[in-house]
């Protein structure tokens, strides 16, 4: 069985550019989070989706992230613009239940390099 | 808001020796506590957890332990080998969907 794949592993972008990235979850997860990891800190939720729906985005900072997960499939986050802080690791887990009741399975991270 | 601290940040240890890292959590609702396991340049993989009916959980060289009066949980690795060195992140949720990390603790288990 496939686990999460995100994409892309790694990207170098300028100021002020956009950048997306994808997740595809677990076939048959409904539940599907964004979290960020800045170096030596904590893995910072982002947002959940249940299926297509937002579950919970209090996590994301900014209007300048949109997480979009249309048809309840995979799912993309777009920075735009692009500011030196959104730097780090940005990950996507997907689970069958809910992440306080069960295992979270994340992805390999895709990391953020913000110029 | 919900905080989940974790030390230390770093540790180091010799192999065969045990290690062990803390956390505390703020919210009193607070009742599932996995921990995490990323090592180098790999995915966070879940490798224990523990409901807050429970104190005390073991599965081989790990276990971990949960007082809820002073919101501590703590992860005892014992014998420890020269694979178990990785990031360690603990968690805390309140049985909702949002669960809250800590920031990791890098163990070195030196052979």
């Amino acid at each position: 069985e496939a686990g999460v794949t995100q994409f892309p592993s790694h990207s170098v972008i300028e100021k002020g550019q956009t950048v997306t990235l994808r997740c595809d979850p677990i076939s048959g997860h409904d539940n599907l989070y964004w979290y960020r990891r800045v170096m030596g800190k904590e893995i910072k939720f982002l947002l959940h989706f249940v299926k297509e729906s937002k579950q919970d985005e209090s996590g994301m900072p900014n209007n300048r992230f949109l997480a979009e997960r249309t048809g309840g499939t995979y799912s993309t986050l777009k920075v735009q613009p692009a500011e030196l802080e959104d730097s780090g690791v940005y990950f996507c887990a997907s689970g069958l239940q809910g992440a306080g009741t069960g295992e979270l399975f994340f992805g390999e991270g895709s990391r953020l390099t913000v110029l | 808001g919900e905080n989940v601290e974790q030390h230390p940040s770093t540790l180091s240890v010799q192999e065969g020796d045990s290690a062990v890292i803390k956390c505390t959590y703020s919210d009193s609702a607070s009742n599932y506590f996995p921990w995490y396991k990323q090592e180098l340049g790999k995915r966070p993989q879940l490798i224990i957890d523990i409901r807050s009916n429970v104190g005390e959980k073991k599965d081989q060289r790990i276990a971990v332990t949960l007082n809820k009066t002073a919101k501590h949980f703590s992860l005892h690795i014992t014998e420890t080998q020269p694979e178990d060195s990785a990031v360690y992140f603990c968690a805390a949720s309140t049985g909702g969907f949002k669960t809250i990390f800590g920031a990791g603790t890098r163990l070195f288990v030196k052979a």
